[in-house]
């Protein structure tokens, strides 16, 4: 039972580079999101997903994209990495309800970035 | 929007104590959940435990119970019987319409 599996669990990055930050969920979970995780803030919304075709803004969602074209899979790009964006990223899927999450959030292992 | 505090950043207790983590939230909400995750150092999220805001009675999970005083917006962890294993960073999270709000943690630190 994998749960969820979050690639790569470490990535360097330069400032400009592009990059994906993969999740796949095998719990047929409709609700799928984007945190990270910085110091002293806690763990903060970048986007989220309460099904296929469907992606809504978080917290933090500036310079990041999302799309969601399986119940599965739940991809996160940096467009143009900038230091700011260093961080610990984690994937979590959830049963959902029309407006979002309904229970308990499964979690990945998190994927340190550092951008230089 | 809503807002989650936990106002201790660390705290450290000795093997076989008790301790107690504290967290208060705002929201104009009535039907919400409120959980206690654990990150330790290995970085995986654990949920600890739960609880409906619609119940009164308070949540237990083995060694770890909360006092919810809703009137209050207050969800304290209580940790008894600590264990060294117990180390970890602690986050008290909300979720209400579909999102769940993070407070910034709680070092805990369990001493021999």
């Amino acid at each position: 039972n994998a749960g969820v599996t979050q690639t790569p669990k470490f990535q360097v990055l330069k400032t400009g580079q592009s990059m994906t930050l993969q999740c796949a969920q095998d719990m047929n979970h409709e609700y799928m999101s984007w945190y990270r995780q910085d110091p002293g803030m806690g763990l903060r919304l970048i986007h989220y997903s309460v099904g296929a075709g469907i992606t809504d803004q978080g917290e933090v969602p500036n310079g990041y994209n999302v799309s969601r074209s399986t119940t599965e899979d739940f991809p996160l790009r940096l467009l143009s990495a900038a230091p700011s964006q260093t961080s610990v990223y984690f994937c979590a899927s959830s049963y959902s309800g029309l407006a979002g999450m309904t229970g308990e959030l499964f979690f990945g292992e998190g994927s340190r970035l550092t951008v230089l | 929007a809503q807002t989650v505090t936990q106002s201790q950043p660390e705290m450290s207790v000795q093997e076989a104590e008790t301790v107690t983590l504290s967290c208060t939230y705002d929201t104009s909400e009535n039907n919400y959940y409120l959980f206690w995750y654990k990150q330790p150092p290995s970085r995986q999220m654990i949920l600890v435990i739960r609880q409906e805001a619609y119940k009164q009675q308070n949540a237990t999970e083995n060694r770890f119970s909360v006092n919810f005083q809703k009137a209050a917006k207050s969800f304290s962890l209580k940790i008894s019987d600590s264990q060294l294993g117990d180390t970890a960073m602690y986050f008290c999270a909300f979720m209400t319409l579909g999102k769940l709000t993070f407070g910034q943690g709680t070092i805990l630190t369990v001493h021999p």
